[in-house]
This record gives C-alpha cells, structure tokens and sequence, in this order.
C-alpha cells in the first residue's frame, strides 16, 4: 500500500532563505507525486508533480522537487523564501485507482 | 476553464438541520473526490466517484454522511442530521483519465455547525 509521511509539521525559515520541505514515500509501484500548496481560505493548488522521466522536477513560483528512489524521498526545495510563500504545503502519492494519498502537510512559515 | 465550482461558499447551520453541499467537477474529468479538512485531523478523503460511481466510500465517518453524483458534472455531499463536530471545510476535486491523476481542487465549503 502507499503512503507518505511528511517530516516536521511546521517549517519556518527567514524571507531569503533555503526552503526545504521533507517527503519520504512508500510504494510498491513506481510512484506518481506531487506536492500541493494550500494559502489560506483557499484550496489546493498543484506545484509539481514527478510521473516518469527526469528526477528533478521545476514546478511554480520557482520551488522544484527531486524524486530520489533509493531514499523514496521527495523532497520540495526553493533558493529563496518569500513572504509569499507562507502556507501549508502536502505530498502526495498516487494510491489505488485514481485517488491520491495526501500527507498530514506542513506550514511553511516566512518571516522578514 | 471555470474550474471546480462549489457551492455555498458558508454554511451556518443548527445542530439536527440538514446540510447539502454541491460540486460542478471540471468538464471532461471523470474522477470526483470529496475531502473534509479541518485542525485536529487535517485532509481526510471522504469519498471518490470514477464516470459516476461511488468507489472507495471508507472515509464516510457515518451513516449520516451520504453521496451521490448523478451525472458527470453534478455532485452533491449531504450531512443528515449534522452536529458541531462536523464543523469543518469540505473541498470537492476532479481529476482526468489516469494515469497521472492530477487533481484540481474547488475553493471549500466552509460549515459550521451551531
């Protein structure tokens, strides 16, 4: 069965900062995933998501992610944090039929 | 592309009433999935359909959840009869054919029951 487990449930780093985001997987199948972003009263917005191919993944507002199968990680990364970037990030993983599992997510927390 | 469309937006009701929520999925998509959101237990999903049948109804907590999705662009959550603890904002999301299953998500229901 799959599963995800999101390290640390609230991040917090200086605006300009490295972000990093903790994603660890587990699959018996070559794994889909995806990290959302969910800014207040809002929903779910996707990122970036890996399916096949290249291991690093650039998805939007500069974050990019790396699949790394031997340490069933998935990572989020950004160079510099911004204000803008506060809110609450969740992995993902593809499940059985078309359902995705979500982690418990984590806040990101930006301040200047 | 309108997107995944809720509605209401808010929902106040009392305790015992009976709540209805409503989702238009992305046209096209033939996956719907109803997650309730809330502090203590974060996203839970409730329900899928695939081309409009309930698959994995597990995360239903009770039988005074039910489902229905009577067409390809129409489904609604109903809460029969609700209680405070069902306070919580509820998201609708659709997603196309597999196998990447991306899913877009509507901007919540937020109900709160008195």
């Amino acid at each position: 069965a799959q599963s995800v487990t999101q390290l640390g449930s609230h991040v917090s780093v200086s605006e300009g900062a490295l972000v990093l985001l903790r994603c660890n997987y587990s699959s018996s199948v070559p794994p889909y995933l995806f990290w959302y972003v969910q800014y207040p009263n809002q929903g779910l917005q996707l990122l970036l998501k890996y399916t096949t191919g290249a291991t690093l993944v650039k998805g939007i507002n500069g974050f990019e992610a790396e699949f790394k199968k031997s340490e069933t990680s998935f990572h989020l990364t950004k160079p510099s944090a911004h204000m803008s970037d506060a809110a609450e990030y969740f992995c993902a993983v593809e499940g059985a039929g078309t359902a995705l599992i979500f982690g418990k997510g984590t806040t990101l927390s930006v301040s200047s | 592309d309108a997107g995944v469309i809720q509605s209401p937006r808010h929902e106040v009701t009392e305790m015992g009433q009976e709540v209805t929520l409503r989702c238009k999925p992305i046209s096209g998509h033939n996956s719907l999935f109803w997650y309730r959101q809330t502090m203590m237990r974060g996203l839970e999903l409730l329900i899928y359909f695939n081309n409009n049948v309930p698959i994995d109804d597990s995360g239903m907590p009770e039988d005074r959840f039910s489902a229905k999705m009577p067409n390809a662009s129409f489904s609604t959550l109903k809460i029969q009869p609700s209680e405070p603890r069902d306070s919580a904002v509820y998201f609708c999301a659709s997603s196309g054919r597999a196998p990447y299953n991306e899913q877009f998500f509507g901007p919540g229901t937020r109900l709160t029951v008195l």
